[in-house]
C-alpha cells in the first residue's frame, strides 16, 4: 500500500476555500485515493475518493494530478465545523486503509 | 438510524480483566473492520471480516479475538487487559472490502485500563 505525505497543519479563514495537498508518489495503477476526516474524537468520516479523474460531491472536490502522484482536497467554503484532522489515504486491493498523521485544518472566524 | 453502532461508548476496567466491545451495522455490508486509535492519535487497522470470514489480521496480540456471529456483527473480545490496551476502538464496514469500497466508521469505544 502506497504511503502518503501531508502537511501537519493548515489554517483557513471561514468562508474561504481550503486546499489540502497530499503526495502519494508510489501509488499503483489500481489504488484509489481516499479522503477522510476526524472531528475531535469522533469516528472518521468519509469525504470523497477517486482513481484518476477529478471528483466532486456535496462535501468537497478532489483534484488528482495526471501522473496520480499527488492530489488536493478542496473544501469550497470552509466553515468552523470543518475544523478537523484530514487524512489522505491510498487504498490497495485488500481495502485496508492505512492512516497517516493527517493534516489538522483549523478554520478561523 | 445509526449505520454503524458500537457498545459501549466508554469502558473502564482493571488490568487483567476480560472485556468485549460490540459492533453492528445496518447497511447490509459484507465486510467489517476493527481499528485502534492510540493516545498519539494514530489509527491502525486490526482485523477485517468478510461475510464472517477473517480477511485481514494485522500484528495484534492473540489476547484480541474478533468474533462475527453474522455479517452484520463483529465483536471484539480482549483477554487479560493491559495498560497499553487503553485506546479508542473503531468499528467500520464496507460493501465488499475492495479498494473501490468506502468504509463507514462507528462512533468509537473509549477503553481505559487502570
Amino acid at each position: 500500500d502506497a504511503k502518503t505525505t501531508q502537511p501537519p497543519s493548515m489554517d483557513c479563514a471561514e468562508g474561504r476555500a481550503a486546499n489540502l495537498p497530499c503526495n502519494h508518489s508510489t501509488i499503483s495503477g489500481n489504488e484509489y485515493v481516499y479522503w477522510y476526516r476526524q472531528i475531535h474524537s469522533q469516528g472518521p468520516q468519509y469525504i470523497i475518493h477517486g482513481l484518476k479523474n477529478n471528483e466532486t460531491n456535496e462535501m468537497a472536490s478532489l483534484i488528482i494530478t495526471e501522473d496520480r502522484k499527488s492530489s488536493t482536497l478542496i473544501l469550497p467554503h470552509a466553515t468552523l465545523r470543518d475544523t478537523a484532522v484530514y487524512y489522505c489515504i491510498v487504498a490497495g486491493n485488500t481495502g485496508k486503509l492505512i492512516f497517516g498523521q493527517g493534516t489538522t485544518l483549523q478554520v478561523k472566524p | 438510524d445509526t449505520a454503524v453502532s458500537q457498545t459501549p461508548k466508554y469502558l473502564v476496567t482493571q488490568m487483567g480483566n476480560d472485556k468485549s466491545i460490540k459492533c453492528e451495522q445496518n447497511l447490509g455490508h459484507d465486510t467489517m473492520y476493527w481499528y485502534k486509535q492510540d493516545s498519539k492519535k494514530f489509527l491502525k487497522i486490526m482485523f477485517s471480516y468478510n461475510n464472517k470470514e477473517l480477511i485481514i489480521n494485522e500484528t495484534v496480540p492473540n489476547r484480541f479475538s474478533p468474533k462475527s456471529p453474522d455479517k452484520a456483527h463483529l465483536n471484539l473480545h480482549i483477554n487479560s487487559l493491559e495498560l497499553g490496551d487503553s485506546a479508542v476502538y473503531f468499528c467500520a464496514s464496507s460493501l465488499v472490502g475492495t479498494s473501490a469500497d468506502t468504509q463507514y466508521f462507528g462512533p468509537g469505544t473509549r477503553l481505559t485500563v487502570l
